[in-house]
């Protein structure tokens, strides 16, 4: 069965750095893209990045570009979202989900991590 | 960026209906159209890909068509459990925009 478990929920201050993580099991986690998804409290979804473990090939979305890090340790199936310094406006639901199969990065998101909510506040 | 708009942003029909959502592109990104519901307080989940293909254990009423700018996704009789937003999303080039989405509320 594939599964993306994401790590526990995070309480920081402004400033702060944070490393987010999924867990990825139940298939060949080096040969599909992983993909980062924000949601801010009450809005909708936004995709801030994808990244394919099997050489960390990264595409950011313009608006996290500089914001985050993305990157992946191949041999424990896991996949990191990182800020050096959180922010406010950082506060949000952060979602991993297993995207396109191989070298091409646009296959659809067909599982889902269960979601890490972050609260920056001072 | 492409972006996707989606039509209506809210929505409350009744259990039975049809229901018809629409999203469209910027510009064309033929049929790198997918669809995905979420739940309050889930994760969202993909119902069709590639416009038109039906998820693995996505049930039938849920269907997708269109290609270039304009798809749209039908529940074709909505049950109690399809009360959920719904987003369309592009997977046509980087960065791959979601619609903002259309939530369907109990009349």
């Amino acid at each position: 069965e594939v599964q993306l478990l994401q790590s526990g929920a995070e309480v920081k201050k402004p400033g702060e750095s944070l490393k987010i993580s999924c867990k990825g099991s139940g298939y060949n986690f080096n040969t599909y893209w992983i993909v980062w998804v924000r949601q801010m409290p009450g809005k909708g979804l936004e995709w801030m990045g994808i990244i394919y473990p099997g050489d960390s090939d990264t595409r950011y979305s313009p608006s996290f570009q500089g914001q985050v890090t993305m990157s992946v340790d191949k041999s424990i199936s896991t996949a990191y979202l990182q800020w050096s310094s959180l922010q406010a406006s950082d506060t949000a639901m952060f979602y991993c989900a297993r995207g396109g199969y191989g070298p091409k990065s646009d296959g659809p998101f067909d599982y889902w991590g269960q979601g890490i909510l972050v609260t920056v506040s001072s | 960026d492409i972006q996707m708009t989606q039509s209506p942003s809210s929505l409350s029909p009744s259990v039975g209906d049809r229901v018809i959502i629409t999203c469209r592109a910027s510009q064309s990104i033929r049929n790198h159209l997918n669809w995905y519901q979420q739940k309050a307080g889930k994760a969202p989940k993909l119902l069709i890909y590639a416009a038109s293909s039906l998820q693995s254990g996505v049930p039938s009423r849920f269907s997708g068509s269109g290609s270039g700018t304009e798809f749209t996704l039908t529940i074709s009789s909505l049950q109690p459990e399809d009360f959920a937003t719904y987003y369309c999303q592009q997977s046509y080039s980087t960065p791959y925009t979601f619609g903002q989405g259309t939530k369907l509320d109990i009349k």
